[in-house]
């Protein structure tokens, strides 16, 4: 049972650059979300989808898309890299709302 | 939309001693309220949770105690051991599905 997993674990781009940080998860669940962890900021919420069919907005979502692409697996794209966006994301997912949440280990980006 | 703000930042505590951090939510519609602990180089991960028709939990030297009135809720810690030492983070989930965290408390338990 690996829980949810990320990819890459590490990533270099140049500004303007293009990429997306898959996300999965075994565990059946309904809901799943991309934060970024940024030093003295927390876990800041990027998008979430409640459900499999559905995303909406979290707290600091300029510069991003998503896609739930079906219920095991939720993507985070970043269609043109800022050195603003060099963080820690972390992919989660939960049962439902209200619900624990399982995180991945995390995907450092770099964008120079 | 939901704040949720967490203090301190950085506490430092003997071995044996207790630690208490403390969260405050803006969202009063807000009913779950997850804390998570954080070790270097990891994913977070659930220690201790509470619903809003709960006042107090405890998991053995973890305690969590929710004031709804005053939308606060507070994580206590106590008999610190080393192995406590990590970044602790609280959070709230209001209606729709999100889960919004706040900045985090670096806790060092010294031997």
């Amino acid at each position: 049972n690996a829980g949810v997993t990320q990819t890459p674990k590490f990533q270099v781009l140049k500004t303007g650059q293009s990429m997306t940080l898959q996300c999965a998860q075994d565990m059946n669940h309904n809901s799943m979300y991309w934060y970024r962890q940024d030093p003295g900021m927390g876990l800041r919420l990027i998008y979430y989808s409640a459900s499999e069919g559905t995303t909406d907005k979290g707290e600091v979502p300029n510069g991003y898309n998503v896609s739930r692409l079906n219920k095991r697996e939720f993507s985070l794209r970043l269609e043109s890299a800022a050195p603003s966006q060099t963080s820690v994301y972390f992919c989660a997912s939960s049962e439902a709302s209200e619900t624990e949440a399982f995180f991945g280990q995390g995907t450092r980006l770099t964008v120079v | 939309g939901e704040n949720v703000e967490q203090h301190p930042s950085t506490l430092s505590v003997q071995e044996g001693d207790s630690a208490v951090i403390k969260c405050t939510y803006s969202d009063s519609a807000s009913n779950y309220f997850p804390w998570y602990k954080q070790e270097l180089g990891k994913g977070p991960q659930l220690i201790i949770d509470i619903r809003s028709n709960v006042g107090e939990k405890k998991d053995q030297r973890i305690a969590v105690t929710l004031n709804k009135t005053a939308k606060h809720f507070s994580l206590h810690i106590t008999e610190t051991q080393p192995e406590d030492s990590a970044v602790y983070f609280c959070a709230a989930s209001p209606w729709g599905g999100k889960l919004i965290f706040g900045q985090g408390t670096e806790l060092s338990v010294k031997p």
